[in-house]
């Protein structure tokens, strides 16, 4: 089955340490998105991708990085400057065209 | 700057009775807009959408209406089950026809608690 699958489901970091969340997508999407879910705030871009290779900030990109060396391939680094990293991690993909997302499951960090 | 603002945080409605959740948009270059239903600990999943040249889009018990003029949509659920409580998030984006991925803005999202 095609999907996208985000690993891990839950995570615990030291504040200070760099975290990396994974996302893996099978659905030969060209466009992959991270987004953070915090309460009363909906969902918010931090990175998105187009392509390989390139990639945008989104509206809160300070703090995290991102890579593109694959299609299926869109990981967040979560690093030690981020001052509020406790939140609900999504990531999702599109297509050209394309009138929505198809998102993972989410990966709640949580840093103490 | 909220483009897309859900202004009611939750929304308590009986089974069998209609749930409407609204939407506010303020980006003129938005022309297509997306309901997604969250449940905890979950991604959101597609439930319906509408494109700016039509006013309403039917899919079963899901109805969405958009007012262009007045900048505002909004989601019917008739009738309401125990299992559509959930977070629902409107969102929207501007040309995402043709060539463009379409990135989407996402409202804060509301939760509807459906009771028995």
């Amino acid at each position: 089955d095609g999907g996208i699958t985000q690993s891990p489901k839950y995570l615990f970091r030291k504040e200070g340490q760099n975290v990396t969340l994974s996302c893996e997508q099978n659905l030969n999407h060209d466009a992959m998105y991270w987004y953070r879910q915090d309460p009363g705030q909906g969902l918010r871009l931090i990175y998105y991708s187009q392509i390989v290779n390139d990639f945008q900030k989104g509206d809160i990109a300070e703090g995290y990085s991102v890579s593109r060396e694959k299609k299926e391939s869109f990981p967040l680094t979560v690093t030690s400057a981020q001052k509020n990293p406790t939140a609900f991690y999504l990531c999702a993909s599109s297509t050209p065209g394309g009138h929505g997302y198809t998102f993972g499951s989410g990966t709640r960090l949580t840093v103490v | 700057d909220q483009q897309v603002k859900q202004n009611s945080p939750s929304l308590s409605v009986q089974e069998g009775r209609i749930s409407i959740l609204n939407c506010d948009y303020t980006n003129s270059m938005f022309d297509y807009f997306l309901w997604y239903k969250k449940y905890p600990a979950e991604g959101p999943t597609f439930l319906i959408s509408i494109s700016s040249i039509k006013d309403k889009n039917e899919d079963g018990r899901f109805t969405v209406f958009l007012n262009k003029s007045a900048k505002h949509l909004s989601l019917h659920i008739v009738p309401s089950q125990p299992g559509d409580s959930a977070v629902y998030f409107c969102a929207a984006s501007a040309n995402a026809g043709g060539t463009s991925y379409g990135k989407l803005t996402f409202g804060q999202g509301t939760i509807l608690t459906v009771h028995p």
